[in-house]
């Protein structure tokens, strides 16, 4: 079975500029959830999906924004990029969402950001 | 809102020597608890989790957790740590269908 997958595993933008990245979940997985894993913070919650809908947000600013589409992967925008966005994104599916059931988040291997 | 704490940022342990690492929450409802390792260079990996039941679990690589229900506490133990076991080990919580995570704790163990 393939894990979570994500990509691009690096990229590297300027101040201001946008950034996209990808999430492919496991297979049967409706849920996506999307964290950012700056150094020294741990891992911060910044927006769950679950079929095709925005279902919560973290304490982000609305620069961070995505979507998920009809066969349930995702992508993670973030706009007017600055430095503190510097941080490793990971991405992690669940069977559905985490409130229902005996459900677990298998994360990807992340993609990291750095802007400069 | 749910929060996750973990007492020690770093810890460094020699082979063989017994591990404990303190993790303590706070929420009002029922948690679904859970410990994620992060090996060098490798993704986050589910270590164990606690859903109701037995509050003793026991995960991977001889790794377990004790649920304190009065101590909102779940602390992760091994017996006995392996060079292998170097990695950071993050706590974490489930409420409101999002997962919290403590800042993590970096475990080096010296061969």
């Amino acid at each position: 079975e393939a894990g979570v997958t994500q990509s691009p595993t690096h990229l590297i933008k300027t101040r201001g500029q946008q950034a996209t990245l990808r999430c492919s979940p496991i297979s049967g997985h409706t849920s996506v959830y999307w964290y950012q894993q700056a150094l020294g913070l741990g891992l911060q919650f910044l927006l769950w999906y679950d079929e095709g809908e925005e279902r919560n947000r973290g304490n982000f600013p609305p620069r961070f924004s995505g979507r998920q589409f009809p066969n349930y992967s995702s992508e993670l925008n973030v706009n007017a990029l600055e430095l503190e966005d510097s941080a490793l994104y990971l991405c992690a599916s669940s069977l559905t969402g985490l409130g229902s059931g005996a459900n677990v988040l298998t994360f990807g291997a992340g993609s990291r950001l750095t802007v400069l | 809102a749910q929060s996750v704490s973990q007492h020690n940022h770093h810890v460094i342990l020699s082979e063989a020597a017994s591990l404990e690492l303190g993790c303590n929450y706070s929420y009002g409802g029922t948690v679904n608890l859970f410990w994620y390792v992060q090996y060098p260079g490798q993704h986050l990996q589910l270590l164990l989790k606690y859903f109701s039941g037995d509050p003793l679990v026991k995960g991977i690589k001889g790794f377990e957790a004790e649920f304190i229900k009065s101590k909102f506490s779940f602390n992760l133990r091994k017996p006995s740590v392996q060079w292998s076991d170097t990695a950071e080990y993050f706590c974490a919580v489930n409420g409101y269908s999002t997962l919290t995570f403590g800042k993590g704790t970096m475990l080096l163990v010296s061969p």
